[in-house]
């Protein structure tokens, strides 16, 4: 099952623009993480913020994390048709599985 | 320095067969482990190893098989395939155990379609 869920699911904005996607989780975490995925392919991981966190960059990206809330944000300021893909969260499940929980992710789409 | 690379990209089965999959860790990395994506939905953990043992399963059932050898490589054997078993198969490396502080490279996966 997936224990986080994105939104939107689906996002369309001009290049240029920023593009806001948030993750909601339901079990409490160490960290959070987003990944990148084009194309059905392999995914990438862009930034990891730890449940002590409350906000973190890495270029055009800035991610911020709610753990009264459960949630977490990742904004891409200045959008570029490149970073068209799908952007999934993923948690670590805090037992004995070392296994990350991904969400079921949010398909951005930037028009050139 | 290679990625993680897997072999092979695609893949048609028919029901019933059997298939392996073969994954290639970032040289240095010790821990490999198996996600099913099925399209449109998040990958799904099914299997983490560490120095050749099993330390972590998913919710999947005993047809699904995975072991890690001494060079740290590791297959991915599911038997008796179902419809349902078609999907991206994507393995991911880890320098060490655990996902606390870690991040996971992936590889591109192999995208298996059963008929």
């Amino acid at each position: 099952s997936q224990q986080g869920e994105e939104d939107p699911q689906a996002l369309s904005i001009q290049e240029g623009e920023n593009a806001t996607m948030n993750c909601s989780y339901k079990t409490s975490i160490n960290n959070l993480q987003w990944y990148r995925q084009n194309s059905g392919r392999g995914l990438v991981h862009l930034i990891l913020i730890r449940s002590n966190e409350r906000e973190k960059h890495s270029g055009r990206l800035r991610v911020t994390l709610d753990t009264s809330k459960k949630s977490s944000s990742l904004l891409i300021t200045a959008s570029r048709a490149a970073d068209t893909a799908s952007y999934f969260c993923a948690t670590d499940a805090r037992d004995s599985s070392y296994k990350l929980i991904f969400g079921s992710g949010t398909r951005l789409l930037v028009r050139p | 320095d290679a990625g993680v690379t897997q072999s092979p990209t695609h893949l048609i089965k028919t029901r019933g067969q059997h298939v392996t999959l073969r994954c290639s860790p970032i040289s240095g990395h010790k821990s490999v482990s198996w996600y099913q994506q099925v399209l449109g939905q998040g990958p799904q953990f099914i299997f983490q190893y560490y120095e050749k043992e099993e330390r972590g399963r998913g919710n999947f059932p005993d047809r699904f098989s995975a072991r890690q050898f001494p060079n740290y490589s590791s297959e991915l054997n599911v038997n008796a395939l179902l419809l349902g078993d078609s999907a991206l198969y994507l393995c991911a490396s880890s320098l060490e155990l655990g996902t606390a502080n870690e991040k996971l490279f992936f590889g591109s996966g192999t995208q298996l379609s059963v008929l």
